[in-house]
């Protein structure tokens, strides 16, 4: 089993839509939680990073840490096309390697 | 462009070949890490360096895998007798050296073993 366990998509919403991406975790040692948006054939890029419990909100996108539940979740509001990409949680307990999912597909059609 | 730099963007090889990839981090970040992505799948940890200092290895680094950061600046990763199991996309990362700080990520080396 994996430490880190991503809903495999893929999603597909209309223009407008509010949009939930969920990640499961194993490891209670975990204690910062990344959201990376990545589009095909780039490289992963850093959407939200929050540490230990609680919800963090930057414009359209809340992240939810949930540590006694060992889940966290991105909410993406007023989804756009231009937000169609694979979402990967990632998570981390040092300044070593982070761990990810293997993302979520993410399609708005407008 | 002041983000993470990789080079190639792709490199085909025929097996056996050997080949290096080479990572710029962004120019603040001490902290310099490599890992490799397969079509599906999320970024597998390599190896990480503070400075030039390697700090953590992955057992999925086998002995024909060799990372190098001989400055502390930039980085190399060398894989030598390429397999086609090798064939991904290999991504480095950099970020600051204060506490945990979040991973920003370069647009990776994508390697193609014929």
């Amino acid at each position: 089993q994996k430490e880190v366990e991503q809903d495999p998509g893929p999603l597909s919403v209309p223009e407008g839509a509010i949009v939930s991406l969920n990640c499961t975790y194993s490891n209670s040692a975990f204690q910062y939680f990344m959201w990376y948006r990545q589009y095909s054939r780039k490289g992963p890029e850093l959407l939200m990073y929050t540490y230990s419990s609680g919800n963090k909100e930057d414009g359209r996108f809340t992240a939810q840490v949930d540590k006694s539940s060992k889940y966290i979740s991105l909410f993406i509001r007023d989804s756009q096309p231009s937000d169609s990409a694979t979402y990967l949680c990632a998570m981390s307990f040092n300044a070593g390697k982070s761990t990810f999912g293997d993302g979520t597909t993410l399609t708005v059609k407008p | 462009d002041t983000g993470v730099s990789q080079n190639p963007r792709h490199k085909i090889t025929k097996r056996g070949q050997n080949v290096t990839f080479r990572c710029d981090p962004i120019s603040e970040h001490n902290r310099l890490y490599w890992y490799r992505q397969t079509l599906g799948q999320g970024p597998e940890f390599l190896t990480y360096f503070q400075n030039e200092a390697q700090l953590e290895k992955s057992r999925l680094l086998s002995d024909r895998f060799s990372a190098e950061r001989p400055k502390g600046s930039f980085s190399t990763l060398e894989i030598q007798r390429t397999e086609q199991g090798d064939s991904a996309m290999y991504l480095c990362a950099s970020s600051l050296d204060i506490g945990v700080q979040p991973q920003h990520f370069g647009d990776g080396t994508r390697l193609s073993i014929l």
